[in-house]
């Protein structure tokens, strides 16, 4: 079975510019997460995807970011403008439908190589 | 706030020993997870741990979980230079109805051969 994919690898762009990530999940998977991590800094959260639905998007930066997952297949993530604090590494994970519920047990991420963003 | 914080940040041995790596957290949690991540590569999925569980194994890891001091512990014994890698914790958050995976800043292992 395929894994999660991401593209592009690695993406650099100027301040002010346009970036647009996307990610395939594995098919079937209906959560669709999306993290960040900055240079030596934790892997931070960014949004959760139940399908094409939003669950829990509490840890977009700011409107700048917009993601979306139209027909609750692949999904993408655009920057719009990006600034130098957003360079990092971009990372997408999906899981299995019916996990992630508290009461389901655990939900175990499979993820992405990560795509880099470089903000110049 | 953090919610994991792995200690230490950076960990050097020589293959055949065996590497501890340490995790805290602040909230209550569902289950914890660690992560290994290769260079350039995803994360990757070790082991799972619940929170009514105190250790568990698989192969040369073993974890433990110790809820009454948040922590837990990752131990890999007989290292081989191949674990050379960033280590990452995760906690599920327990008081959202979706489990939300929040990971720490993590330790790096490097194996000397």
């Amino acid at each position: 079975e395929a894994g999660v994919t991401q593209f592009p690898s690695h993406s650099v762009i100027e301040k002010g510019q346009t970036v647009t990530l996307r990610c395939d999940p594995i098919s079937g998977h209906d959560n669709l997460y999306w993290y960040r991590r900055v240079m030596g800094k934790e892997i931070k959260f960014l949004l959760h995807f139940v399908k094409e639905s939003k669950q829990d998007e509490s840890g977009m930066p700011n409107n700048r970011f917009l993601a979306e997952r139209t027909g609750g297949t692949y999904s993408t993530l655009k920057v719009q403008p990006a600034e130098l604090e957003d360079s990092g590494v971009y990372f997408c994970a999906s899981s299995a439908p019916g996990t992630g519920f508290l009461s389901s047990g655990a939900n175990v991420l499979t993820f992405g190589a990560g795509s880099r963003l470089t903000v110049l | 706030s953090q919610q994991g914080e792995e200690d230490p940040q950076a960990l050097s041995i020589q293959e055949g020993e065996n590497a501890t790596m340490n995790c805290s957290y602040k909230t209550s949690i569902n289950n914890l997870q660690w992560y290994r991540q290769n260079s350039g590569r995803g994360l990757v999925h070790l082991i799972l741990i619940r929170s009514n569980e105190r250790e568990k194994h698989s192969g040369r890891l073993r974890v433990t979980l110790d809820t009454s001091k948040k922590s837990s512990s990752l131990l890999i014994t007989a290292s081989r230079a191949a674990d050379t890698a960033s280590y990452f914790c995760a906690t599920a958050k327990v008081n959202t109805g979706f489990q939300k995976l929040v990971f720490g800043t993590g330790t790096r292992l490097l194996v000397s051969p």
